[in-house]
């Protein structure tokens, strides 16, 4: 069975600072890998996502990420954080050939300081 | 702006008395999905619908139900909710048809509080 550790369950960074979110996943065959934001009391919405290809894909909002086989990772980056990434971000693995079922990890919520 | 919609956002029920939260989409998407968030969890997926096929996870509690009666709308059904149930109920989608791989989008959740 797949799993997903994010083995940080809260993060503090200052804002301006760089940010790296781990995220280490357990599966047989290839991966299609996951980053989703939520903010409080909110839905979760797409940063970005690894199918194929270039291992390290860019997403919305100046976050990217690096998928490492090897390591099993898909760390999450942003070289400049602003206030408003304070969420909590999930990372997840989807199953089969469509990856229609997902299964994510606990979560790492991320706290900017002024 | 095409997008997944949940109402209500909160939703206060009895403990026993059946609830139904309501999820509507404009993304024409042929799989819809119902997740549950408890407080500083990861979401758990409940059931999804391809189209009008029904798919329950193995481990979804009998007391949760799912209809849905069009491309559009998605309805979770709680029969007799229990003061466990209280989570966010994430409603989501995606492409199915001949998408190989598939994105997820969610909708904004509903909140649900078991008095």
């Amino acid at each position: 069975a797949q799993s997903v550790t994010q083995p940080d369950i809260h993060i503090t960074v200052s804002e301006g600072a760089s940010l790296e979110l781990r995220c280490n996943y357990s599966y047989g065959a290839t991966p299609y890998l996951f980053w989703y934001v939520q903010s409080p009391g909110q839905g979760l919405q797409l940063l970005l996502k690894y199918f194929s290809g270039d291992t390290l894909v860019q997403g919305i909002k100046g976050f990217e990420a690096e998928f490492k086989r090897s390591q099993s990772s898909f760390n999450l980056r942003k070289p400049s954080v602003h206030w408003s990434d304070a969420a909590e971000y999930f990372c997840a693995v989807g199953e089969g050939r469509s990856a229609r079922q997902l299964t994510f990890g606990s979560g790492t919520q991320l706290t900017v300081l002024p | 702006d095409a997008m997944v919609i949940q109402n209500p956002r909160y939703q206060v029920t009895q403990f026993g008395k059946p609830v139904t939260l309501s999820c509507s989409q404009t993304l024409n998407h042929n799989v819809m999905y119902w997740y549950q968030q408890k407080s500083s969890q990861a979401p758990k997926l409940l059931f999804h619908y391809y189209d009008k096929d029904f798919n329950n996870e193995a481990d979804t509690p009998d007391n949760f139900q799912s209809r849905r009666p069009n491309t559009s709308f998605c309805f979770l059904d709680i029969r007799s909710p229990g003061l466990g149930d209280a989570a966010m109920y994430l409603c989501a989608t995606s492409r199915g048809g001949l998408a190989v791989q598939e994105t997820q989008y969610f909708g904004p959740g509903t909140r649900l509080l078991v008095l």
